[in-house]
């Protein structure tokens, strides 16, 4: 079975703290994906990355940055984390050329920013 | 911009009836997706549908694609509690890369 795992379940930060959220898969995917789930909102992508070293912006980068060093592993930075940033993070992989039907998710983080 | 809209975002029904879920999204795409979340848990992939008139069936849930439209609906036959979890349409742009509805919430109660 694929297995996307998300290190922490559930997490509290301080405001302005700097805050890692961190993705690993064992599938070998070429493509990972950080999303943001609100209640009303949906799911609203924050980036994503293709291969090693390749990330782009998605619909809502404003006040992250991600890094990926290693295929398996993609991570969501909170650069000075704000209380608007608390949420439902989810992360995803994706074989390439697969679509949505290949989409992998992990069990999610709750980050609440105080 | 590829927009995805649910409807309702909420849905209350008793045991036993049937219901539809309405995904209607603004681009031309002929790749959509329907996955379940219960509560704290992950997603779940239900259906991939991938060309007009597609229909898909598992169980009590059908799911359905019209491009032309731009309209999939995930229709619910004889509700059960079990099927109580929140329901996402996605749509597939450029290949790689979903948009999500805005999930519909679904309580079914005995």
């Amino acid at each position: 079975d694929v297995k996307v795992t998300q290190s922490s379940r559930y997490l509290v930060k301080r405001t302005g703290e700097k805050v890692f959220l961190e993705c690993v898969q064992d599938m070998d995917h070429e493509n990972m994906f950080w999303y943001r789930q609100d209640p009303g909102l949906g799911l609203r992508l924050i980036y994503f990355s293709y291969d090693v070293k390749m990330k782009e912006k998605g619909d809502i980068p404003e006040g992250y940055s991600v890094s990926r060093e290693k295929k398996e592993r993609f991570s969501l930075i909170l650069e000075s984390a704000s209380t608007n940033q608390t949420s439902m993070y989810l992360c995803a992989s994706a074989m390439n050329g697969q679509g949505g039907y290949g989409y992998t998710f992990g069990s999610g983080t709750r980050l609440t920013v105080v | 911009e590829l927009k995805v809209e649910q409807n309702p975002l909420f849905l209350s029904m008793q045991e036993g009836k049937n219901y539809t879920i309405y995904c209607n999204y603004s681009t031309t795409s002929d790749r959509l997706y329907w996955y379940r979340q219960d509560p704290g848990k992950s997603l779940e992939s239900l259906f991939v549908l991938l060309s007009n008139g597609a229909v898909k069936q598992e169980g009590r849930l059908m799911a359905s694609l019209d491009t032309k439209a731009r309209l999939s609906t995930l229709h619910i036959t004889a509700a059960v509690h079990d099927l109580s979890a929140t329901y996402f349409c996605a749509v597939d742009l450029q290949g790689n890369k979903l948009v999500f509805g805005a999930g519909t919430i679904l309580r079914v109660k005995s």
